[in-house]
């Protein structure tokens, strides 16, 4: 089976531009989630996606947005970029029907505010 | 608030002893606890799962311990080699789908010296 995979792995950008992070979950898997890491916060929740719907969302900005796709690939979207953007995003793929699932990260997309 | 907290300090073992990581949270009742070792670059890769009625769970070299009276989980690697070098993230999680998503300790860095 073919893992997670996220585009594109490195973007720069400025600050005030928006950016939009693909990810392609294992074949199977209904459920996506996005965290954002960094050095100072760690791992941090967005949000997660089940079957195109938004279950759940973490404690960030509203510029924070994501959607997910019939063939359950999601897009999440940061609006008007700021500095404290710049961080790892990962996204984390499970089956998602019955609990407890391991999630399965993707690389990452490494993005750089400047 | 919530708070999860692993050793902050890098660990050093040296090759064939046993490492012991520790992740202690406050305010949280989760009904899954799980560990994910990180390498640099790359996103985490899920290890163990353990339950809140279970008191450990092992695999090949690794054993894990949740008490939740305690609130805490420890996590070992017996007979640990250089390979296991890596960051090592706890991550609780209160439904076990990862609907609310995974609520990440900030990591331990763990150096296993030949």
């Amino acid at each position: 089976k073919a893992g997670v995979t996220q585009t594109p792995r490195y973007l720069i950008k400025t600050r005030g531009q928006q950016v939009t992070l693909s990810c392609s979950p294992i074949s199977g898997h209904r459920s996506v989630s996005w965290y954002q890491q960094t050095p100072g916060q760690g791992l941090q929740f967005l949000f997660e996606y089940f079957s195109e719907t938004q279950r759940n969302k973490g404690n960030f900005p509203g510029r924070f947005s994501g959607r997910q796709f019939s063939n359950s690939r999601s897009e999440m979207n940061v609006s008007t970029l700021e500095l404290g953007d710049s961080a790892l995003y990962l996204c984390a793929t499970s089956p998602g029907l019955a609990a407890p699932y391991e999630q399965y990260f993707g690389p990452g997309t490494r993005l750089t505010v400047t | 608030s919530q708070k999860i907290e692993q050793n902050s300090e890098a660990l050093n073992i040296q090759e064939g002893k046993t490492a012991t990581l520790t992740c202690n949270y406050t305010n949280y009742s989760p009904a899954y606890l799980q560990w994910y070792r990180q390498d640099p670059g790359r996103g985490p890769v899920f290890l163990l799962l353990i339950r809140e009625n279970e008191k450990e769970k092992r695999k090949e070299r690794l054993k894990v311990t949740f008490d939740t009276t305690l609130k805490q989980s420890l996590f070992h690697i017996t007979a640990s080699q250089p390979a296991d070098s890596a960051t090592y993230l706890c991550a609780l999680d209160r439904t076990g789908g990862g609907a609310d998503g995974l609520t990440f300790g900030k990591g331990t860095h763990l150096i296993i010296q030949p």
